[in-house]
């Protein structure tokens, strides 16, 4: 079983639609993030939360809300979708205790907004 | 703010060619690197990373990289590529101490033709 797992792997939504993008994991990290992947762009980061109670703002957070449901649980959520939101979603974990740790990343959900 | 800029976007190579990936990052600090391989259709996955010591670093699958301080950089290196290294390359950098998120570069795409 995957230690981070994302659902749905693959949506298509249409334009103005709200949709949830889900994240858990089982390695008892307390970090999570949110990114997305565009062609040509690399990873771009849109939202992280070092603990439950902290949410912080990544470089591409306009259009974007999260929810840090438990340690374990990060979702993230698009309000209104549209068109250039289409990308590939990448949850990631990592271990704050240490600063020599690294980020596990989810299989990605593809979202396409039509 | 840091950034990453990965040089060659697309690069080419045959069966048994030696391939060096450039990265180079932009912060004054000490850092953490990281380079990351996205198989098709797959997640990111941990290739090998730097957080002190040697600063010749071996990593999964035959790849090392070597950090060179005074040059910014953390370039990949592969003696002999097989057709299976055919995916996208992905350098990151994350700030030490402190801020456990990670900047990545835009990724370079290899196909590797058997």
């Amino acid at each position: 079983d995957a230690d981070v797992t994302q659902t749905p792997r693959n949506r298509i939504t249409k334009t103005g639609k709200r949709i949830m993008l889900e994240c858990s994991q089982t390695k008892g990290h307390d970090r999570m993030y949110w990114y997305r992947q565009d062609p040509g762009l690399g990873l771009r980061l849109i939202y992280y939360s070092f603990d439950v109670k902290d949410i912080n703002k990544g470089e591409i957070s306009d259009g974007y809300s999260v929810s840090r449901q438990a340690q374990a649980k990060f979702s993230l959520s698009l309000e209104s979708a549209i068109p250039n939101q289409t990308a590939l979603y990448f949850c990631a974990t990592s271990d704050g205790r240490g600063a020599d740790t690294e980020a596990f990343f989810g299989q990605g959900t593809r979202l396409t907004v039509v | 703010a840091q950034s990453v800029s990965q040089h060659n976007h697309h690069v080419i190579l045959s069966e048994a060619a030696s391939l060096e990936l450039g990265c180079n990052y932009s912060y004054g600090g000490t850092v953490n690197l990281f380079w990351y391989v996205q198989y098709p259709g797959q997640h990111l996955q941990l290739l090998l990373k730097y957080f002190s010591g040697d600063p010749l670093v071996k990593g999964i699958k035959g790849f090392e990289a070597e950090f060179i301080k005074s040059k910014f950089s953390f370039n990949l290196r592969k003696p002999s590529v097989q057709w299976s290294d055919t995916a996208e390359y992905f350098c990151a950098v994350n700030v030490s101490p402190g801020f456990q998120k990670l900047v990545f570069g835009t990724g370079t795409r290899l196909l590797v033709s058997p």
